[in-house]
């Protein structure tokens, strides 16, 4: 199975800081990456698919890319609206596999 | 608007089986895959499998080969993940989600205990 290191396990940032949580593949997936973020008691949001594509109603704040095997989720600037777990997904392979998970708070 | 509506939570026994539901409205049922998918509380998400319900193919992650079976309505639009010989390790809130995961249901709980 594809392992999906994600890093870190949690993070504390102030408002408007520039926030980045990256997820490291363990074999070739190309660009099928999806980051989700979740709130508390809700279900998972898709933000960004195929590494990079911002998914329909999503703040522009937020990013995706790709350097090698780390994919990463940038939010430029951070707003109390995007306290959530955040979790990463490949869908190269069976089975999918996620990340770990990010939880993400405001310090 | 596409919608998936689970089944409401369940409380059931080591040992039984249980079957959740997600119905779909919104859509053409039957040209999209619809997921599975694990939470444990306080844990990550994990992919239990998709099955396309225009023909009824299945995918299952090898991990819940036995564990679940996934079967759907073409009549009601409807999806069913059967979990069977449960234990404390099925205890989670399991969601189902279309072809690509963009929509989700909300979730249902399931929780196993005497």
């Amino acid at each position: 199975d594809i392992q999906m290191t994600q890093s870190p396990s949690s993070l504390s940032a102030s408002l408007g800081d520039r926030v980045t949580i990256t997820c490291r593949a363990s074999q070739d997936i190309g660009n099928y990456l999806t980051w989700f973020q979740q709130k508390p008691g809700k279900s998972p949001r898709r933000m960004i698919y195929g590494a990079t594509n911002l998914a329909a109603g999503v703040p522009s704040r937020f990013s995706g890319s790709r350097s090698g095997s780390d994919y990463s989720l940038t939010i430029s600037s951070l707003e109390s609206e995007d306290v959530a777990d955040y979790h990463c997904l490949q869908s190269i392979q069976y089975p999918h596999t996620f990340g770990s998970g990010t939880k993400l708070e405001i310090k | 608007q596409v919608q998936l509506q689970q089944s409401g939570a369940e409380l059931v026994k080591p040992g039984s089986s249980v079957k959740i539901s997600c119905k779909a409205s919104g859509y053409t049922f039957t040209s999209y895959d619809m997921h599975w998918i694990k939470q444990q509380p306080g844990n990550g998400l994990e992919w239990i499998g998709w099955i396309y319900p225009g023909n009824g193919n299945t995918k299952y992650n090898q991990k819940f080969n036995g564990k679940a079976t996934l079967t759907a309505d073409k009549s009601s639009s409807t999806a069913y993940m059967q979990l069977s010989s449960l234990t404390s390790e099925d205890s989670a809130v399991y969601f189902c989600a279309r072809e690509r995961f963009a929509y989700w249901g909300q979730g249902t709980l399931v929780t196993v205990s005497s």
